[in-house]
């Protein structure tokens, strides 16, 4: 079955560091993979997505991320953090379940930003 | 372009009780998603609809139902509500039910019940 494995439950950075969240995921055949972000008491909004094209994906508010076959890896960075990142964020994996495309996440890493 | 909006924003209900929860999906899109999130982990898929089917279930008992409506809006239904099923409720739409296809979210429904 097809999942994704976060690493980290909780980041901190101090603002202006780099930022990195680790995303590794399991599949037996090429993955659809995906990072969200989740502000409090907000709803979803996509980042990036990787769906086999470039394998360095590049995606809103400066972050991208890389698929690295080799490292079943798709980590999520940001060169310098921003107070404004402050947030969930979750990777996922889109799996075929019957007809449906379900997404599959992983248990999410809160970054906290400091001064 | 309209995104994807859910009411209400919040709800609570005591155990036993039903609750329907409503979606539009963003203009142009023609596949409904549902999703619960319970506090402190990610979201678990619930049910897919594709053009008015069900076209796809997660691990959730038959008490959670739902509908799609021709204009691609979609209600979630909890029946015999229990503690267990207080958690915020995510709507995703997208424009058909390809894995590649990115999912687009609405703020969500937190239920609580008592």
């Amino acid at each position: 079955a097809q999942s994704v494995t976060q690493l980290g439950s909780h980041v901190s950075v101090s603002e202006g560091a780099l930022v990195l969240l680790r995303c590794n995921y399991s599949s037996s055949v090429p993955p659809y993979l995906f990072w969200y972000v989740q502000y409090p008491n907000q709803g979803l909004q996509l980042l990036l997505k990787y769906t086999s094209a470039a394998t360095l994906v590049k995606g809103i508010n400066g972050f991208e991320a890389e698929f690295k076959k080799s490292e079943t890896s798709f980590h999520l960075t940001k060169p310098s953090a921003h107070m404004s990142d402050a947030a969930e964020y979750f990777c996922a994996v889109s799996v075929l379940t019957g007809t449906a495309s379900k997404l599959t996440f992983g248990t999410g890493t809160r970054l906290q930003v400091t001064l | 372009e309209t995104g994807v909006t859910q009411s209400p924003t919040h709800l609570i209900k005591t155990r036993g009780q039903q609750v329907t929860l409503r979606c539009s999906s963003q203009s142009g899109h023609n596949t409904v998603s549902w999703y619960q999130q319970a506090l402190g982990q990610g979201p678990q898929f619930i049910f897919q609809y594709y053009r008015e089917e069900e076209n796809g279930r997660g691990n959730f008992p038959p008490r959670f139902s739902g509908l799609q409506f021709p204009n691609y809006s979609s209600e979630l239904n909890v029946n015999a509500l229990e503690l267990d099923d207080s958690a915020l409720y995510l709507c995703a739409s997208s424009l058909g039910d390809w894995e590649r296809n990115e999912q687009f979210f609405g703020p969500g429904t937190r239920l609580t019940v008592l």
